[in-house]
């Protein structure tokens, strides 16, 4: 069965410096992964998506993420983080095709971004 | 597109009393989900549909759960004889079934609280 798993659940950065949020996979098949961010009292925004293509995956907002097999992680980045940044993040791996394509989250990484 | 709507966003009730939400998906998308968010978790999924057919449950879909998608558009999710651990917000996405994997866009969620 397919797994993520998000290795922070609090992450603080200083406004302008990088940012990591970590994730590791479980699939026994090569899996789709997304990042999605939620704001507060919004919906769940996709920020970016892997779907077997290139490994550097680019997003919206200057985000991206890496995917690498051979430690089935997919670490998400942003060389500069933004006060607006500040938000809950999920790390997410989908089903297969003919299993619906349901989205199984991770528990999320808050993240706070400090002036 | 419009986007994903949901209706009512909050919902307050009575232990033991029905109440029914509604979620609206961008047009022509196929597929429709919806999943639960417990605070300081990630949205778990609760059942899907293709056009009108429900294709999948999650065991998380307790008896007192029904969703319908009756036209292939819009659907609802009814529970029954609310219980305090029915608190949660409620979460619908759809996606059109363009290749292997899809993109879920969320609606901004139903906020439930059973007193």
């Amino acid at each position: 069965a397919q797994s993520v798993t998000q290795l922070d659940s609090h992450v603080s950065v200083s406004e302008g410096t990088p940012v990591l949020l970590r994730c590791n996979y479980s699939s026994s098949y090569s899996p789709s992964l997304f990042w999605y961010v939620q704001h507060p009292n919004k919906g769940l925004q996709l920020l970016l998506k892997y779907t077997s293509a290139a490994t550097l995956v680019k997003g919206i907002n200057g985000f991206e993420a890496e995917f690498k097999k051979s430690e089935t992680s997919f670490h998400l980045t942003k060389p500069s983080a933004h006060m607006s940044d500040a938000a809950e993040y999920f790390c997410v791996v989908s089903a297969t095709y003919n299993q619906g394509g349901k989205l199984i989250f991770g528990q999320g990484t808050e993240l706070s971004v400090k002036p | 597109d419009t986007g994903v709507s949901q209706d009512p966003r909050h919902k307050i009730t009575k232990r033991g009393q029905n109440v029914t939400f509604r979620c609206d998906p961008i047009s022509e998308h196929n597929r429709l989900y919806w999943y639960r968010q417990t605070l300081g978790q990630g949205p778990e999924f609760l059942t899907y549909f293709q056009n009108e057919a429900q294709l999948e449950k999650s065991r998380l879909l307790s008896d007192r759960f029904s969703a319908e998608r009756p036209k292939g558009s819009f659907s609802t999710l009814e529970i029954q004889r609310t219980e305090q651990g029915d608190s949660a917000m409620y979460l619908c996405a759809s996606s059109a079934t363009t290749g292997l994997t899809d993109t879920q866009y969320f609606g901004p969620g139903t906020r439930l609280t059973v007193l």
